[in-house]
């Protein structure tokens, strides 16, 4: 049961322009969510995280969105630059259960020159 | 500089044989963790530790062992027993009860059947 789904396994943009990352999860009971950076052969990289009692958190060029009633997030990069060409995942956690983190399958992003 | 070293960072394996996977970490953190990821998919938990002396199973730990005799260091042993053990590992930590910034990866190792 893969309780974190990114559905978009590619995502091309120009530089300059806003990348939109999805995520779904189904348990309700996740108590925060985080979106990590990856580059090949590395390991991810904290990147933004949001509380579930949250709508929206925002870290410069990156904000994080909340829906929980669609049990939805998203991460918008603006603007998008080369250097965020890399691997992003969708995480959530759950404090009863240990805070282990559940992955989503990641998304690639391309950002074009 | 505080953080996360895994050894080493290529590893190949022959069919049957036993190996250990390093991780270490001077971040202070009681938390320790160890994922695995497949091309193009994400990353799956095999073990974690919240405390010295104690872990518990993950996702997939069928075919990996660890252990936590010390803060610092959380081995992972990957047993014959595990079918298809090519892949990226990755170990992690974390302070307890702070999950608004997550874990500290490591670099990774690769591990190769040959």
């Amino acid at each position: 049961d893969q309780q974190v789904k990114q559905n978009s396994p590619s995502l091309s943009v120009q530089e300059g322009r806003i990348s939109i990352l999805n995520c779904d999860y189904t348990n309700s009971m996740f108590d925060y969510f985080l979106w990590y950076k990856k580059y090949p052969a590395e390991g991810p990289t904290f990147l933004i995280s949001i509380s579930s009692i949250k709508d929206k958190n925002e870290d410069g060029r990156f904000t994080v969105f909340l829906n929980k009633s669609a049990k939805h997030l998203s991460l918008h990069i603006v603007p998008s630059q080369p250097g965020d060409s890399a691997v992003y995942f969708c995480a959530a956690s759950r404090k009863a259960a240990g805070n282990k983190l559940t992955f989503g399958g990641g998304t690639r992003v391309l950002v074009k020159p | 500089d505080g953080g996360i070293t895994q050894s080493p960072k290529y590893l190949f394996r022959k069919e049957g044989q036993n190996v250990t996977l390093s991780c270490e970490q001077n971040l202070n953190h009681d938390a320790m963790y160890w994922y695995r990821q497949d091309p193009g998919q994400g990353l799956r938990l095999i073990y974690y530790s919240q405390i010295v002396n104690d872990f518990q199973k993950g996702d997939i730990a069928e075919g990996y062992s660890v252990s936590r005799e010390k803060k610092e260091s959380f081995p992972l042993t990957v047993t014959s027993a595990q079918k298809n053990p090519t892949a990226f590992y990755l170990c992690a930590s974390s302070p307890s009860g702070d999950m608004g910034y997550g874990y500290t990866f490591g670099s990774g190792t690769r591990l190769t059947v040959v």
